[in-house]
């Protein structure tokens, strides 16, 4: 029983290139978040899911695409990836259909140049 | 939407001590708020969760307390101990909302 994982841990863009993170959870939980965390800003939710077929926004969408591909995995899309984008990039998933008792995954650290 | 401010950014305080970390929050019809812990490069894991139907929860040597009324909670850690190192973060969020915000985090460190 994984839990929650992300691929990759690591990753290193130029400006304009593109790249999915991918994420997979094997604890049949119905909502997937994907959330980046900043010094100083905590995390901010950037897409979720909240039943497999259904995706929305959430605080800070402008530049990133998701695709919810089953019920176990939730991948984010950076279509042209820009410096802005540098952060570190947690998925999450919780069992029911709202965001409580978020279990994370270990994380991807995403660096622009 | 809702904003969740946490105060302090960082706490140092020596091993035994007790520690307090205090979020507000702006909407009045917010109802569930964890705290989650993360430690240095791991992923964030909840420690606690509270409902706005309770004003106290303890778990061991950790605690929440809310103040609708106030629109604050605080997370408590007595007894603390060097493995309490990490960064906490308190959320806030209505029931069924997805649109969960977080606390900008606290670095708590203890020192033996």
């Amino acid at each position: 029983n994984a839990g929650v994982t992300q691929t990759p841990k690591f990753q290193v863009l130029k400006t304009g290139q593109s790249m999915t993170l991918q994420c997979a959870q094997d604890m049949n939980h119905n909502s997937m978040y994907w959330y980046r965390q900043d010094p100083g800003m905590g995390l901010r939710l950037i897409y979720y899911s909240a039943s497999e077929g259904t995706t929305d926004k959430g605080e800070v969408p402008n530049g990133y695409n998701v695709s919810r591909l089953n019920k176990r995995e939730f991948s984010l899309r950076l279509e042209s990836a820009a410096p802005s984008q540098t952060s570190v990039y947690f998925c999450a998933s919780s069992v029911g259909r709202s965001n409580e008792k978020l279990f994370f995954g270990s994380g991807t650290q995403l660096s622009v140049l | 939407g809702e904003n969740v401010e946490q105060h302090p950014s960082t706490l140092s305080v020596q091993e035994g001590d007790s520690a307090v970390i205090k979020c507000t929050y702006s909407d009045s019809a917010s109802n569930y708020f964890p705290w989650y812990k993360q430690e240095l490069g791991k992923r964030p894991q909840l420690i606690i969760d509270i409902r706005s139907n309770v004003g106290e929860k303890k778990d061991q040597r950790i605690a929440v307390t809310l103040n609708k009324t106030a629109k604050h909670f605080s997370l408590h850690i007595t007894e603390t101990q060097p493995e309490d190192s990490a960064v906490y973060f308190c959320a806030a969020s209505r029931s069924a909302n997805n649109d969960m915000r977080f606390g900008a985090g606290t670095r708590l460190t203890v020192k033996p």
